[in-house]
């Protein structure tokens, strides 16, 4: 399977603790870009890579969230201090132009 | 935040009946884009219309963009039981609207 990959599937924590969400991109893709959504809503945006460099971050976005991509290949998401408000669905998507191509993303609960 | 907003909010209707959805946005735009998702195969690039283009068509998708309304349609014609889904309207492919859930009754 070529297309987007996102580890783990499920992450259930309790509140305060700090999680790491994984996500593998198309190989010869160099964009790469993580969203939240929660039940009802539309992805929302969070950040986007070109390559290593980390181009656009979402105001919306606390300082608690961090997101990498060393060597422009894989990507990290970061969620420090986890609180309820964090549960939902953590998407990756990856694209050499416009036309993105999402992971199955990842569930994310907050006890 | 979420620039554009959809409507109908759901909409239902029989199979091979077309399908209209609309999208609205409030900021000027290069690119709007439409996307689909349902259970099976997550989130799906449908169509890309930019701001120079008025009309744009992929299959049984029509996309149409008006810049000055600030507003785009989504039709999906003779539907299938298969478009049972959420479609999405992104403006520049990554501000999302809320949705238009799209169920087609056998």
């Amino acid at each position: 399977d070529t297309g987007v990959s996102q580890d783990p599937r499920h992450k259930i924590t309790k509140r305060g603790q700090n999680v790491t969400f994984r996500c593998d991109p198309i190989s010869e893709h160099n964009r790469l870009y993580w969203y939240r959504q929660t039940l009802g809503q539309g992805p929302e945006f969070l950040t986007y890579f070109q390559n290593e460099a980390q181009l656009e971050k979402s105001r919306l976005l606390s300082d608690r969230f961090s997101a990498e991509r060393p060597k422009g290949s894989f990507s990290t998401l970061e969620i420090q201090r986890t609180e309820q408000g964090d549960s939902a669905m953590y998407l990756c998507a990856s694209s050499t132009s416009f036309e993105q191509y999402f992971g199955p993303g990842t569930r994310l609960t907050v006890t | 935040s979420q620039q554009g907003e959809e409507d109908p909010q759901a909409l239902s209707i029989q199979e091979g009946e077309n399908a209209t959805m609309n999208c609205s946005y409030k900021t000027s735009i290069n690119n709007l884009q439409w996307y689909r998702q349902n259970s099976g195969r997550g989130l799906v690039h449908l169509i890309l219309i930019r701001s120079n283009e008025r009309e744009k068509h992929s299959g049984r998708l029509r996309v149409t963009l008006d810049t000055s309304k600030k507003s785009s349609s989504l039709l999906i014609t003779a539907s299938r039981a298969a478009d049972t889904a959420s479609y999405f309207c992104a403006t520049e492919g990554i501000i999302f609207g809320k949705g238009t859930r799209l169920h087609i009754l056998p």
